[in-house]
């Protein structure tokens, strides 16, 4: 069964330079989350999407943008890199008749 | 105080033990959800409850509504299953997750 991809699987930046990450949702799927899980942390909420619009919005710093297309993928976009963006972003996916997320494997971005 | 809580933080326990892993929260939910995380990264949902009582191979996975607990049960454990397990919490009307702060189980052979 088709699951969460996200791409890329390891990125390595250096400071004050910009990333894009990219999470395609399982077929079908409506609504996709995006968490961050700095080293030996919880992860953390930063955004959803649900229907090509913003649903929820978490602790994501304003350098950060989101967004999600119309075949309903998402990307997440950061900009001005700073060491402590360093950490492990992930995406999950879910419908709103079963709000089970499904997540990807992650994305590990490092800021160097 | 975290909306979520877990204990332990770690276990280790021989092959064959039963292992139990616990879950408080302090608000209301609309679900309660059993992670797996694997050194690596990736992240795996094992149950997502309402109510009651999942059970899927080894694993079963317990809630009380009224005492805001779950538990996460696995049954002849072996090596396979360390790994760090992990509850969330979705709130009515806000699907995103609180997560707790994880249990760090390790099963010797």
């Amino acid at each position: 069964a088709a699951g969460v991809i996200q791409s890329p699987r390891h990125l390595i930046k250096e400071k004050r330079e910009t990333a894009t990450l990219k999470c395609y949702p399982i077929p079908r799927h409506d609504t996709v989350y995006w968490y961050q899980q700095g080293p030996g942390q919880d992860p953390q909420f930063l955004i959803s999407f649900y229907e090509k619009m913003q649903s929820d919005k978490g602790s994501i710093p304003d350098r950060f943008s989101a967004q999600q297309f119309s075949d309903y993928h998402s990307e997440l976009n950061m900009s001005s890199l700073e060491l402590g963006d360093s950490a492990l972003y992930f995406c999950a996916s879910s419908t709103t008749a079963n709000t089970e997320a499904f997540f990807g494997q992650g994305t590990r971005l490092t800021v160097v | 105080k975290n909306e979520v809580e877990q204990s332990p933080q770690n276990l280790t326990a021989q092959e064959g033990e039963f292992i139990t892993i616990n879950c408080s929260y302090s608000v209301g939910i609309s679900a309660l959800h059993w992670l797996q995380q694997h050194p690596g990264g990736g992240i795996v949902s094992l149950f997502m409850l309402s109510s009651g009582k999942k059970k899927h191979g080894r694993l079963i996975a317990t809630i009380n509504i009224q005492e805001k607990h779950s538990s996460l049960h696995i049954t002849a454990s072996h090596p396979r299953d360390s790994a760090v397990y992990i509850c969330a919490i979705s709130n009515f009307g806000n699907e995103k997750l609180t997560f707790g702060t994880g249990t760090r189980l390790t099963i010797i052979p």
